[in-house]
C-alpha cells in the first residue's frame, strides 16, 4: 500500500538559511508526487509537483524538491527562508485509480527572525 | 475568481445532532473530495466524487454522508454516529477523475466543534 512519511514533526530554521524538508515514499510504480503548504486555519496551497522527466522541479515561492527513487525519497528545498514560509508543509502521493492523494502527517515550520 | 467555497468557517454541533457543511467549487472540475484533518494526523480521506450521482468510501467514512447531485456541490454530512467529530474538514477538487497525476484544489476548510 502506498504510504508518505514525513520524518520531522517540527521544524526551526532562521530567516535567511537553508531549508530541506524530508519526505519518503512507498509505492509500487513511479509516483505522482506533491507538496503543499497551509497556513493556520487555511486550506493547502499546491508548491509544486512531479509526475515524471527532471527530478528537480521547481515551484512557487522559491521552493524546488528532488525525486530520488533510489531512496524514495522527494525532499522540499529553499535556499533562503523568509519569514513568511512559517507554516505547515505536506508530502503527498497520487493514489492510482481513486485520483486521491494519500498524505504524510506535515512538518511544521517556525521561522526565527 | 474560480475556486472552492466551503461554508461555514465554523461550526458547532450538539450531541446527537447532525450537521452538514457545504461545499462549492466553479472551476468545472470534475472530481471531489472531503478530507478530515486532526493535529499531527495529515489529512485523512472520508469520500470522494468522480462524477455526479455517484461518490466512493474513502479511508474514514463511518460516520459521515455525502451526496453529489450537481458538478459544483458535494456537502458532507456528519452524523451522529461520528461519535469524534471535532476536526477540520478540508474539500478539495481535481480536474479530472481517477487520474492521480491531478493536483487538487483546497478550500480554506470548516472547523467543527462539539458543543
Amino acid at each position: 500500500a502506498q504510504s508518505v512519511t514525513q520524518p520531522d514533526i517540527h521544524i526551526t530554521v532562521s530567516e535567511g538559511a537553508s531549508l530541506e524538508l524530508r519526505c519518503n515514499y512507498s509505492y509500487g510504480a513511479t509516483p505522482y508526487l506533491f507538496w503543499y503548504v497551509q497556513s493556520p486555519g487555511q486550506g493547502l496551497q499546491l508548491l509544486l509537483k512531479y509526475f515524471s522527466g527532471d527530478t528537480l522541479v521547481q515551484g512557487i515561492k522559491g521552493f524546488e524538491a528532488e525525486f530520488k527513487r533510489s531512496q524514495s525519497s522527494f525532499n522540499l528545498r529553499k535556499p533562503s527562508v523568509h519569514w513568511s514560509d512559517a507554516a505547515e508543509y505536506f508530502c503527498a502521493v497520487g493514489r492510482g485509480s481513486q485520483g486521491n492523494l494519500i498524505f504524510g502527517k506535515g512538518t511544521k515550520l517556525s521561522v526565527k527572525p | 475568481d474560480g475556486g472552492i467555497t466551503q461554508s461555514p468557517k465554523y461550526l458547532f454541533r450538539k450531541e446527537g445532532q447532525n450537521v452538514t457543511l457545504s461545499c462549492e467549487q466553479n472551476l468545472n472540475h470534475d472530481a471531489m473530495y472531503w478530507y478530515r484533518q486532526d493535529p499531527g494526523q495529515g489529512l485523512r480521506l472520508i469520500y470522494y466524487s468522480q462524477i455526479v450521482n455517484d461518490f466512493q468510501k474513502g479511508d474514514i467514512a463511518e460516520g459521515y454522508s455525502v451526496s453529489r447531485e450537481k458538478k459544483e456541490s458535494f456537502p458532507l454530512t456528519v452524523t451522529s454516529a461520528q461519535k469524534n467529530p471535532t476536526a477540520f474538514y478540508l474539500c478539495a477538487s481535481s480536474h479530472r477523475a481517477g487520474d492521480s497525476n491531478q493536483p487538487q484544489h483546497f478550500g480554506d476548510g470548516t472547523r467543527l466543534s462539539i458543543l
